[in-house]
């Protein structure tokens, strides 16, 4: 198993800016979720791809968008950049929902 | 609305000691159960899983949880804490109706020695 690996690990970017994260999942996961997690907080779900196709979201605006690949990566893209989008963002994928999701060390994001 | 509950924002231990970490689940339909380590900068790591093969789930490093259904509960136990298990815990649930992780707000373990 290669894991999920996520970059890069750390960014700043300017209000206003866009940013985009990259994922690699594990090979054979054909679903790859995002989550948000602020400092102190647990993890929010921002979506869902499953085979390249958007299948959930979460309470976040359309600027938050994204895109899964054929090769098992996937792309968070982030429009408009807020102070608040400061955060830590984990890319999960899995097998299935019952074998649970295997999480990547995350993007700290800090918006100044 | 589904949700996952943790008892408790801080737990501290003395090395040694039973670690006990709470997390109630609402829901009709017994969900899939994690639990998740988080060591700090680092991303999420899973202890263990609930997906209704038993009710007693035993993980990684020692750690262990039980599906109670008439309590709603997946409580993580460990009998002896280790310095090393000094981190922030996370429940989560998925299903029966959505692959999204809903996770509680967190545990940090503190152990002492």
């Amino acid at each position: 198993e290669t894991g999920v690996t996520q970059s890069p690990t750390h960014l700043i970017k300017t209000r206003g800016q866009q940013v985009t994260l990259r994922c690699s999942s594990q090979s054979g996961h054909n679903t790859v979720s995002w989550y948000q997690q602020a400092l102190g907080q647990g993890p929010q779900f921002i979506f869902q791809y499953y085979r390249e196709e958007e299948n959930g979201r979460g309470n976040f605006p359309p600027r938050f968008s994204g895109l899964q690949f054929p090769n098992y990566s996937s792309e968070l893209n982030v429009n408009a950049l807020e102070l608040d989008d400061s955060a830590l963002y984990l890319c999960a994928s899995s097998l299935d929902r019952g074998n649970g999701y295997t999480f990547g060390s995350g993007t700290r994001l800090t918006v100044v | 609305a589904q949700s996952v509950t943790q008892l408790g924002s801080h737990v501290s231990v003395s090395e040694g000691a039973l670690v006990l970490l709470r997390c109630n689940y609402s829901s009709s339909v017994p969900p899939y159960l994690f639990w998740y380590v988080q060591y700090p900068n680092q991303g999420l790591q899973l202890l263990l899983k609930y997906t209704s093969a038993a009710t007693l789930v035993k993980g990684i490093n020692g750690f262990e949880a039980e599906f109670k259904k008439s309590e709603t509960s997946f409580h993580l136990t460990k009998p002896s804490a280790h310095m090393s298990d000094a981190a922030e815990y996370f429940c989560a649930r998925a299903g029966p109706d959505t692959d999204k992780l809903i996770f509680g707000t967190g545990t940090r373990l503190q152990v002492f020695p």
